[in-house]
């Protein structure tokens, strides 16, 4: 069991927006605000798409944003693409670890 | 910009100890500034932080592994090194090195090695 909490699956058509949800507790997302997420294509390694929180490394587009609150941090993708559709995972500080989310799987319609 | 490869034995019996190598090409891990760390997703799960080194050999290790692993690092060749002992067929997964910030509750993995598949079986 993940100690992160994510939805196993969302969906949503092209154009459209979607969010994930990752939630914690006051020891890890409430505690620090730097969550952080990760996108997972088939067969491929993670890739940074979002960091403390809400920004951006380069090169990823602005249709990705996070937020959070309280124990409960968010992904918004909006304008939704095929290329989009991947696993997406979200890590936060632990205290004495570092921990992931159980990964959610995007499907564009 | 930097890469990150590992490599090792894709076959490790039960009992044994799995040993894998991260090459870094790009940058220099004793330029300091950043943590190094390895990640394993068993098939078809979620990601599993395992530990990760300074390069002036601090560690940190997840609670759930810290008895059966060490990492070490290789400035010399720009390596860093990962051993789990005592493995058994749910140590089987796909283990990633990745380049770590860490400044304090502040984490993030960027950017990550292509991954490596070990499998544990007799």
């Amino acid at each position: 069991q993940s100690a992160l909490t994510q939805p196993r699956s969302v969906s949503g058509s092209p154009g459209q927006s979607v969010t994930i949800s990752c939630t914690g507790t006051s020891s890890d997302v409430g505690g620090y605000n730097y969550v952080s997420w990760y996108q997972q294509h088939p067969g491929k390694a993670p890739k940074l798409m979002i960091y403390d929180v809400s920004k951006r490394p380069s090169g990823v587009p602005d249709r990705f944003s996070g937020s959070k609150s309280g124990n409960t941090a968010s992904l918004t993708i909006s304008g939704l693409q095929a290329e989009d559709e991947a696993d997406y995972y979200c890590c936060s500080y632990a205290g004495s670890l570092i921990v992931f989310g159980g990964g959610t799987k995007l499907t564009v319609l | 910009q930097v890469q990150l490869q590992e490599s090792g034995p894709g076959l490790v019996k039960p009992s044994q100890t799995l040993s894998l190598t991260c090459t870094v090409s790009g940058g220099s891990i004793s330029s300091g500034g950043y943590y190094w760390s390895w990640i394993r997703q068993h098939p078809g799960k979620g990601l599993e932080w395992i530990g990760y080194i300074y390069y002036s050999g601090s560690t940190y290790y997840n609670p759930s592994l810290k008895s059966r692993v060490t990492i070490s690092v290789d400035t010399s060749k720009n390596q860093f090194s990962l051993k789990l002992s005592s493995v058994t067929a749910a140590d089987t997964a796909v283990y990633y090195c990745a380049r770590t910030v860490l400044v304090p509750a502040r984490v993030w993995f960027d950017p990550w090695g292509q991954g490596t598949l070990v499998t544990v079986s007799s």
